[in-house]
Protein backbone atom coordinates (compact mmCIF):
# COMPACT_ATOMS: atom_id res chain seq x y z
CA UNK A 1 0.00 0.00 0.00
CA UNK A 2 1.33 3.72 -0.75
CA UNK A 3 2.00 5.64 1.66
CA UNK A 4 2.75 8.49 -0.23
CA UNK A 5 0.29 9.46 -3.66
CA UNK A 6 1.28 11.37 -5.89
CA UNK A 7 -0.38 13.25 -8.91
CA UNK A 8 -0.81 13.91 -12.05
CA UNK A 9 1.09 10.98 -13.62
CA UNK A 10 2.57 12.90 -15.98
CA UNK A 11 2.39 16.58 -17.51
CA UNK A 12 3.41 18.49 -20.02
CA UNK A 13 4.26 22.10 -19.75
CA UNK A 14 5.14 24.72 -22.31
CA UNK A 15 8.53 26.50 -21.83
CA UNK A 16 8.35 28.94 -19.21
CA UNK A 17 5.09 27.78 -17.67
CA UNK A 18 4.61 26.31 -14.02
CA UNK A 19 4.67 22.51 -13.26
CA UNK A 20 2.49 21.80 -10.73
CA UNK A 21 3.01 18.38 -8.68
CA UNK A 22 0.89 17.26 -5.82
CA UNK A 23 1.32 14.53 -2.95
CA UNK A 24 -0.61 13.49 0.03
CA UNK A 25 -0.37 11.57 2.64
CA UNK A 26 -2.16 9.96 5.68
CA UNK A 27 0.58 9.51 8.33
CA UNK A 28 1.10 11.98 10.28
CA UNK A 29 4.70 10.34 12.21
CA UNK A 30 6.31 11.45 8.52
CA UNK A 31 9.39 14.01 9.64
CA UNK A 32 11.18 15.11 6.45
CA UNK A 33 9.85 15.63 3.21
CA UNK A 34 12.01 15.81 0.07
CA UNK A 35 11.98 15.63 -3.32
CA UNK A 36 13.71 13.95 -6.04
CA UNK A 37 14.43 14.47 -9.73
CA UNK A 38 15.76 12.04 -11.91
CA UNK A 39 16.75 11.81 -15.50
CA UNK A 40 16.57 8.76 -17.99
CA UNK A 41 19.78 6.37 -16.91
CA UNK A 42 20.43 8.47 -13.50
CA UNK A 43 19.97 7.92 -10.24
CA UNK A 44 18.13 10.49 -8.37
CA UNK A 45 18.86 13.58 -6.99
CA UNK A 46 17.91 15.22 -4.18
CA UNK A 47 16.28 18.64 -5.58
CA UNK A 48 14.87 20.14 -2.42
CA UNK A 49 12.84 19.20 1.31
CA UNK A 50 11.26 20.47 3.83
CA UNK A 51 10.26 19.97 7.77
CA UNK A 52 6.79 19.47 8.78
CA UNK A 53 7.00 22.84 10.73
CA UNK A 54 7.85 24.89 7.69
CA UNK A 55 5.05 26.19 5.28
CA UNK A 56 7.02 26.96 1.94
CA UNK A 57 10.68 26.43 1.02
CA UNK A 58 12.00 27.95 -2.00
CA UNK A 59 15.01 26.88 -3.68
CA UNK A 60 15.64 29.42 -6.94
CA UNK A 61 12.69 28.49 -9.71
CA UNK A 62 11.59 25.17 -7.12
CA UNK A 63 9.40 25.73 -4.06
CA UNK A 64 7.50 23.47 -1.84
CA UNK A 65 4.94 24.14 -0.21
CA UNK A 66 2.79 21.87 2.98
CA UNK A 67 -0.03 22.05 4.41
CA UNK A 68 0.56 20.19 7.97
CA UNK A 69 -3.43 19.97 8.14
CA UNK A 70 -4.51 18.87 4.99
CA UNK A 71 -1.59 16.46 4.83
CA UNK A 72 -0.29 17.50 1.39
CA UNK A 73 2.76 18.96 0.22
CA UNK A 74 3.32 20.37 -3.20
CA UNK A 75 6.60 21.10 -5.84
CA UNK A 76 6.26 23.75 -8.16
CA UNK A 77 8.55 24.42 -10.64
CA UNK A 78 8.21 28.08 -11.96
CA UNK A 79 9.79 28.88 -15.06
CA UNK A 80 10.03 25.78 -17.19
CA UNK A 81 12.93 24.62 -18.95
CA UNK A 82 13.36 22.11 -21.12
CA UNK A 83 16.20 21.10 -18.72
CA UNK A 84 13.63 19.99 -16.54
CA UNK A 85 12.32 17.50 -18.43
CA UNK A 86 12.76 14.56 -16.16
CA UNK A 87 11.06 12.13 -13.50
CA UNK A 88 9.69 13.89 -10.33
CA UNK A 89 9.32 11.59 -6.81
CA UNK A 90 7.88 13.04 -3.58
CA UNK A 91 9.15 11.04 -0.24
CA UNK A 92 8.43 11.07 2.98
CA UNK A 93 10.84 9.68 5.59
CA UNK A 94 9.24 7.46 8.50
CA UNK A 95 9.68 6.85 12.21
CA UNK A 96 11.70 3.70 11.43
CA UNK A 97 13.55 6.34 9.28
CA UNK A 98 12.89 4.29 5.90
CA UNK A 99 11.59 6.75 3.34
CA UNK A 100 8.52 6.21 1.58
CA UNK A 101 8.06 7.28 -1.86
CA UNK A 102 5.45 9.01 -4.62
CA UNK A 103 4.91 6.49 -7.35
CA UNK A 104 6.64 9.46 -9.38
CA UNK A 105 5.72 12.16 -12.15
CA UNK A 106 7.08 12.37 -15.26
CA UNK A 107 8.10 15.90 -16.50
CA UNK A 108 8.09 17.25 -20.24
CA UNK A 109 8.33 20.74 -20.69
CA UNK A 110 7.98 21.55 -24.35
CA UNK A 111 9.87 24.27 -26.01
CA UNK B 1 28.94 13.44 -11.13
CA UNK B 2 27.63 11.87 -8.12
CA UNK B 3 29.43 11.25 -4.91
CA UNK B 4 27.94 7.83 -4.32
CA UNK B 5 30.21 5.68 -7.00
CA UNK B 6 28.53 2.79 -8.17
CA UNK B 7 30.00 -0.39 -10.43
CA UNK B 8 29.77 -1.71 -12.98
CA UNK B 9 27.15 0.52 -14.67
CA UNK B 10 25.34 -2.55 -16.72
CA UNK B 11 26.01 -5.80 -16.04
CA UNK B 12 24.59 -8.67 -17.78
CA UNK B 13 24.33 -11.94 -16.44
CA UNK B 14 22.51 -15.54 -16.56
CA UNK B 15 20.94 -17.29 -13.65
CA UNK B 16 23.20 -19.49 -12.79
CA UNK B 17 25.97 -16.92 -11.98
CA UNK B 18 27.45 -15.00 -9.19
CA UNK B 19 28.16 -11.39 -8.98
CA UNK B 20 28.71 -7.96 -7.13
CA UNK B 21 27.83 -4.72 -7.36
CA UNK B 22 29.46 -2.24 -5.84
CA UNK B 23 29.36 0.97 -3.99
CA UNK B 24 31.58 3.72 -2.42
CA UNK B 25 30.84 6.73 -0.76
CA UNK B 26 33.48 9.44 0.30
CA UNK B 27 31.10 11.54 2.37
CA UNK B 28 32.01 9.81 5.84
CA UNK B 29 28.21 9.23 5.63
CA UNK B 30 27.41 6.34 8.31
CA UNK B 31 23.99 5.18 6.38
CA UNK B 32 24.11 3.05 3.61
CA UNK B 33 21.31 1.82 1.45
CA UNK B 34 20.46 -0.78 -1.39
CA UNK B 35 17.11 0.02 -3.73
CA UNK B 36 15.51 -1.69 -6.32
CA UNK B 37 14.16 0.06 -9.29
CA UNK B 38 11.85 -1.02 -11.94
CA UNK B 39 11.31 1.29 -15.38
CA UNK B 40 8.77 4.19 -14.49
CA UNK B 41 8.55 2.83 -10.96
CA UNK B 42 10.24 4.60 -7.45
CA UNK B 43 12.46 3.22 -5.85
CA UNK B 44 11.87 0.10 -3.01
CA UNK B 45 14.16 -0.33 -0.20
CA UNK B 46 15.81 -3.49 0.17
CA UNK B 47 18.58 -3.08 2.82
CA UNK B 48 20.05 -0.40 5.01
CA UNK B 49 23.41 -0.50 6.94
CA UNK B 50 24.07 1.89 10.17
CA UNK B 51 27.15 2.25 11.39
CA UNK B 52 28.32 -0.82 9.05
CA UNK B 53 25.51 -3.15 10.46
CA UNK B 54 22.74 -4.63 8.46
CA UNK B 55 19.99 -2.92 10.06
CA UNK B 56 16.68 -3.22 8.13
CA UNK B 57 16.11 -6.41 5.56
CA UNK B 58 13.17 -5.49 3.65
CA UNK B 59 12.56 -9.60 3.40
CA UNK B 60 14.63 -9.72 0.08
CA UNK B 61 15.04 -12.99 -1.16
CA UNK B 62 18.27 -14.88 -0.04
CA UNK B 63 20.00 -14.70 -3.31
CA UNK B 64 20.49 -11.25 -2.59
CA UNK B 65 23.32 -10.97 -0.28
CA UNK B 66 24.44 -7.83 1.23
CA UNK B 67 28.21 -6.98 2.68
CA UNK B 68 29.60 -3.81 4.32
CA UNK B 69 33.52 -4.04 5.07
CA UNK B 70 33.64 -0.51 5.80
CA UNK B 71 31.86 3.01 6.38
CA UNK B 72 32.83 3.71 2.69
CA UNK B 73 31.90 0.16 0.78
CA UNK B 74 28.82 -1.68 0.46
CA UNK B 75 28.49 -4.87 -1.97
CA UNK B 76 25.96 -6.77 -3.06
CA UNK B 77 26.81 -10.39 -3.80
CA UNK B 78 24.37 -11.96 -6.45
CA UNK B 79 23.36 -15.60 -7.07
CA UNK B 80 21.31 -17.64 -8.69
CA UNK B 81 19.20 -14.53 -9.72
CA UNK B 82 15.61 -14.65 -11.66
CA UNK B 83 14.74 -12.72 -14.92
CA UNK B 84 12.37 -10.39 -12.79
CA UNK B 85 15.19 -9.18 -10.81
CA UNK B 86 16.46 -7.65 -13.84
CA UNK B 87 16.00 -3.73 -12.75
CA UNK B 88 18.04 -0.62 -11.80
CA UNK B 89 19.73 -1.22 -8.68
CA UNK B 90 20.67 1.86 -6.65
CA UNK B 91 23.11 2.39 -3.89
CA UNK B 92 22.62 5.63 -1.11
CA UNK B 93 23.84 6.77 1.66
CA UNK B 94 23.18 9.54 4.40
CA UNK B 95 25.13 10.90 7.14
CA UNK B 96 23.38 8.52 9.99
CA UNK B 97 19.71 6.50 9.84
CA UNK B 98 18.06 8.74 12.07
CA UNK B 99 19.31 12.09 11.96
CA UNK B 100 16.81 14.40 10.84
CA UNK B 101 17.13 16.60 7.67
CA UNK B 102 19.77 14.72 6.03
CA UNK B 103 18.97 13.51 3.18
CA UNK B 104 19.79 10.17 1.34
CA UNK B 105 22.23 10.86 -1.65
CA UNK B 106 21.88 8.39 -4.94
CA UNK B 107 24.26 7.06 -7.09
CA UNK B 108 23.31 6.49 -10.60
CA UNK B 109 22.73 2.84 -10.46
CA UNK B 110 24.17 -0.36 -12.02
CA UNK B 111 21.72 -1.80 -14.75
CA UNK B 112 21.13 -5.43 -14.34
CA UNK B 113 20.11 -8.14 -16.78
CA UNK B 114 19.30 -11.23 -16.14
CA UNK B 115 19.13 -13.85 -19.37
Amino acid sequence: QQQVKQSPQSLIVQKGGISIINCAYENTAFDYFPWYQQFPGKGPALLIAIRPDVSEKKEGRFTISFNKSAKQFSLHIMDSQPGDSATYFCAARNLDYKLSFGAGTTVTVRA
Amino acid sequence: DTEVTQTPKHLVMGMTNKKSLKCEQHMGHRAMYWYKQKAKKPPELMFVYSYEKLSINESVPSRFSPECPNSSLLNLHLHALQPEDSALYLCASSHGVEQLNQPQHFGDGTRLSIL
